[in-house]
Protein backbone atom coordinates (compact mmCIF):
# COMPACT_ATOMS: atom_id res chain seq x y z
CA UNK A 1 0.00 0.00 0.00
CA UNK A 2 1.08 3.60 -0.88
CA UNK A 3 1.89 5.53 2.43
CA UNK A 4 4.03 8.37 3.89
CA UNK A 5 6.75 7.86 6.32
CA UNK A 6 8.63 9.83 8.92
CA UNK A 7 12.20 9.27 10.29
CA UNK A 8 13.38 9.28 12.76
CA UNK A 9 10.14 9.62 15.31
CA UNK A 10 11.63 10.84 18.22
CA UNK A 11 14.62 12.73 18.31
CA UNK A 12 16.96 14.86 20.74
CA UNK A 13 19.56 17.24 19.84
CA UNK A 14 21.68 19.81 21.04
CA UNK A 15 21.60 23.78 19.98
CA UNK A 16 23.26 24.59 17.37
CA UNK A 17 23.52 21.60 15.67
CA UNK A 18 22.15 20.86 12.21
CA UNK A 19 19.50 18.03 11.92
CA UNK A 20 17.82 16.88 8.97
CA UNK A 21 14.13 15.28 9.30
CA UNK A 22 13.20 12.52 6.58
CA UNK A 23 10.24 12.24 4.61
CA UNK A 24 8.74 9.88 2.12
CA UNK A 25 5.67 9.24 -0.10
CA UNK A 26 4.99 6.39 -2.05
CA UNK A 27 2.17 7.92 -3.71
CA UNK A 28 3.81 9.63 -6.43
CA UNK A 29 2.15 13.41 -5.08
CA UNK A 30 3.36 16.11 -6.59
CA UNK A 31 2.74 18.22 -3.33
CA UNK A 32 4.75 17.98 -0.40
CA UNK A 33 4.35 19.93 3.20
CA UNK A 34 6.09 19.94 6.33
CA UNK A 35 4.27 21.28 9.51
CA UNK A 36 5.15 21.54 12.60
CA UNK A 37 2.83 21.70 16.15
CA UNK A 38 2.63 23.24 19.15
CA UNK A 39 0.32 23.29 22.40
CA UNK A 40 -1.89 26.55 21.26
CA UNK A 41 -0.67 27.27 17.53
CA UNK A 42 -2.00 24.32 15.71
CA UNK A 43 -0.20 23.24 12.36
CA UNK A 44 1.77 26.20 11.41
CA UNK A 45 3.36 25.12 7.51
CA UNK A 46 6.72 25.81 7.53
CA UNK A 47 8.10 24.70 3.95
CA UNK A 48 6.00 23.38 1.31
CA UNK A 49 6.91 21.91 -2.62
CA UNK A 50 4.55 21.35 -5.59
CA UNK A 51 7.27 19.22 -7.70
CA UNK A 52 10.62 18.46 -8.08
CA UNK A 53 13.38 21.46 -8.15
CA UNK A 54 10.24 23.41 -6.33
CA UNK A 55 10.44 25.07 -2.76
CA UNK A 56 8.26 27.81 -1.17
CA UNK A 57 8.70 29.24 2.55
CA UNK A 58 5.50 28.93 4.71
CA UNK A 59 4.44 31.09 7.70
CA UNK A 60 7.18 30.10 9.94
CA UNK A 61 10.88 29.27 7.54
CA UNK A 62 13.20 30.57 9.06
CA UNK A 63 15.74 28.35 10.85
CA UNK A 64 14.85 25.45 8.74
CA UNK A 65 15.61 24.61 4.83
CA UNK A 66 14.01 21.99 2.16
CA UNK A 67 15.22 20.70 -1.17
CA UNK A 68 13.14 19.17 -3.58
CA UNK A 69 15.46 16.19 -5.67
CA UNK A 70 12.99 13.52 -6.34
CA UNK A 71 9.18 13.14 -6.28
CA UNK A 72 9.22 10.83 -3.09
CA UNK A 73 11.52 12.82 -1.04
CA UNK A 74 10.81 16.16 0.79
CA UNK A 75 13.52 16.24 4.04
CA UNK A 76 13.68 19.22 6.10
CA UNK A 77 16.81 20.31 7.72
CA UNK A 78 17.01 22.49 10.43
CA UNK A 79 20.41 24.27 10.21
CA UNK A 80 21.61 25.48 13.71
CA UNK A 81 19.11 24.01 16.08
CA UNK A 82 16.73 26.48 18.98
CA UNK A 83 15.42 25.34 22.09
CA UNK A 84 12.18 27.40 19.78
CA UNK A 85 12.24 24.34 17.29
CA UNK A 86 11.17 21.89 20.17
CA UNK A 87 7.76 20.56 18.45
CA UNK A 88 6.54 17.87 16.87
CA UNK A 89 6.67 18.05 12.96
CA UNK A 90 4.58 16.61 10.69
CA UNK A 91 5.19 16.09 6.73
CA UNK A 92 1.91 15.77 4.70
CA UNK A 93 1.19 15.13 0.82
CA UNK A 94 -1.47 15.75 -1.40
CA UNK A 95 -2.14 14.65 -5.24
CA UNK A 96 -4.42 18.14 -6.18
CA UNK A 97 -2.95 21.16 -5.50
CA UNK A 98 -7.00 22.70 -5.93
CA UNK A 99 -8.36 20.78 -3.44
CA UNK A 100 -5.39 19.83 -1.28
CA UNK A 101 -6.77 17.23 0.51
CA UNK A 102 -3.56 16.41 2.44
CA UNK A 103 -2.53 13.09 3.85
CA UNK A 104 -0.37 12.78 6.92
CA UNK A 105 2.95 11.23 8.01
CA UNK A 106 3.36 9.94 11.71
CA UNK A 107 5.54 12.63 13.30
CA UNK A 108 8.40 13.45 14.28
CA UNK A 109 8.78 14.87 17.53
CA UNK A 110 12.24 16.79 17.93
CA UNK A 111 13.46 18.05 21.41
CA UNK A 112 16.64 20.71 21.45
CA UNK A 113 18.06 20.66 24.40
CA UNK B 1 -5.08 39.07 7.57
CA UNK B 2 -6.51 35.74 8.29
CA UNK B 3 -7.76 34.26 11.40
CA UNK B 4 -9.48 30.89 12.11
CA UNK B 5 -11.54 30.37 15.33
CA UNK B 6 -12.80 27.42 17.25
CA UNK B 7 -13.39 26.16 20.73
CA UNK B 8 -10.67 25.24 22.66
CA UNK B 9 -12.33 22.31 24.56
CA UNK B 10 -15.69 20.49 24.29
CA UNK B 11 -16.80 17.70 26.26
CA UNK B 12 -19.78 15.55 25.53
CA UNK B 13 -21.87 12.35 26.06
CA UNK B 14 -21.51 8.73 24.30
CA UNK B 15 -24.29 8.34 22.18
CA UNK B 16 -25.06 12.32 21.68
CA UNK B 17 -24.58 15.13 19.11
CA UNK B 18 -22.17 17.75 19.58
CA UNK B 19 -21.51 20.19 17.11
CA UNK B 20 -18.10 22.09 16.76
CA UNK B 21 -17.81 25.09 14.95
CA UNK B 22 -15.42 26.95 13.20
CA UNK B 23 -15.57 30.83 12.29
CA UNK B 24 -12.77 32.22 9.47
CA UNK B 25 -12.03 35.60 7.86
CA UNK B 26 -9.50 35.35 5.46
CA UNK B 27 -9.08 36.25 1.38
CA UNK B 28 -8.85 33.85 -1.73
CA UNK B 29 -11.16 31.13 0.05
CA UNK B 30 -10.92 27.91 -1.84
CA UNK B 31 -12.98 25.71 0.33
CA UNK B 32 -12.45 24.42 4.02
CA UNK B 33 -11.13 20.97 5.73
CA UNK B 34 -12.05 19.07 8.51
CA UNK B 35 -9.54 16.78 10.42
CA UNK B 36 -9.07 14.57 13.38
CA UNK B 37 -6.31 14.08 14.76
CA UNK B 38 -5.93 11.41 17.98
CA UNK B 39 -3.70 12.13 20.81
CA UNK B 40 0.04 11.54 19.43
CA UNK B 41 -1.05 10.53 15.76
CA UNK B 42 -1.21 12.12 12.55
CA UNK B 43 -4.10 14.42 11.73
CA UNK B 44 -6.77 12.20 9.36
CA UNK B 45 -8.91 13.92 6.66
CA UNK B 46 -12.58 13.62 7.39
CA UNK B 47 -14.72 16.38 5.05
CA UNK B 48 -13.79 19.06 2.67
CA UNK B 49 -16.61 21.54 1.43
CA UNK B 50 -16.61 23.93 -0.85
CA UNK B 51 -20.22 25.05 -1.36
CA UNK B 52 -22.61 26.15 0.62
CA UNK B 53 -24.35 23.33 2.18
CA UNK B 54 -24.55 20.28 4.81
CA UNK B 55 -22.30 17.47 3.61
CA UNK B 56 -23.20 13.94 5.25
CA UNK B 57 -21.17 11.14 5.77
CA UNK B 58 -21.84 8.49 7.95
CA UNK B 59 -22.05 9.95 11.05
CA UNK B 60 -20.19 12.92 10.59
CA UNK B 61 -21.78 16.08 9.01
CA UNK B 62 -19.73 19.25 7.66
CA UNK B 63 -21.34 22.19 6.57
CA UNK B 64 -20.46 25.36 5.63
CA UNK B 65 -21.56 29.22 5.33
CA UNK B 66 -19.34 31.12 2.46
CA UNK B 67 -21.41 34.35 3.28
CA UNK B 68 -21.25 34.33 7.11
CA UNK B 69 -17.19 32.50 7.15
CA UNK B 70 -18.75 29.94 9.16
CA UNK B 71 -18.78 26.23 9.56
CA UNK B 72 -19.60 23.35 11.45
CA UNK B 73 -18.70 19.84 12.08
CA UNK B 74 -21.93 17.49 13.09
CA UNK B 75 -20.67 14.07 15.09
CA UNK B 76 -23.61 11.68 15.76
CA UNK B 77 -24.21 8.88 18.03
CA UNK B 78 -21.29 9.62 19.65
CA UNK B 79 -18.86 6.91 20.69
CA UNK B 80 -15.62 6.84 22.96
CA UNK B 81 -13.21 6.41 19.66
CA UNK B 82 -14.59 10.20 18.71
CA UNK B 83 -12.38 11.94 21.87
CA UNK B 84 -9.78 13.48 19.87
CA UNK B 85 -8.77 16.58 18.39
CA UNK B 86 -10.82 18.33 15.55
CA UNK B 87 -8.88 20.92 13.29
CA UNK B 88 -10.67 22.86 10.87
CA UNK B 89 -8.49 24.32 8.33
CA UNK B 90 -8.79 26.70 5.58
CA UNK B 91 -7.99 25.66 1.87
CA UNK B 92 -6.60 29.41 0.93
CA UNK B 93 -5.81 30.62 -2.55
CA UNK B 94 -3.13 33.15 -3.29
CA UNK B 95 -1.71 33.88 -6.90
CA UNK B 96 -0.67 30.49 -8.23
CA UNK B 97 -0.78 28.45 -5.00
CA UNK B 98 -3.46 27.19 -2.77
CA UNK B 99 -2.32 26.60 1.49
CA UNK B 100 -4.07 25.07 3.94
CA UNK B 101 -4.68 27.41 7.62
CA UNK B 102 -5.43 25.23 10.15
CA UNK B 103 -7.17 26.67 13.39
CA UNK B 104 -5.92 25.57 16.81
CA UNK B 105 -7.98 22.73 17.00
CA UNK B 106 -11.06 21.97 19.51
CA UNK B 107 -10.06 19.25 21.46
CA UNK B 108 -13.38 16.89 22.33
CA UNK B 109 -13.39 14.64 25.25
CA UNK B 110 -16.74 11.92 25.31
CA UNK B 111 -17.65 10.97 28.19
CA UNK B 112 -19.54 7.29 29.43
Amino acid sequence: DAEITQSPRHKITETGRQVTLACHQTWNHNNMFWYRQDLGHGLRLIHYSYGVQDTNKGEVSDGYSVSRSNTEDLPLTLESAASSQTSVYFCASSESTLTLEQYFGPGTRLTVT
Amino acid sequence: GQNIDQPTEMTATEGAIVQINCTYQTSGFNGLFWYQQHAGEAPTFLSYNVLDGLEEKGRFSSFLSRSKGYSYLLLKELQMKDSASYLCAVNRYGGATNKLIFGTGTLLAVQP
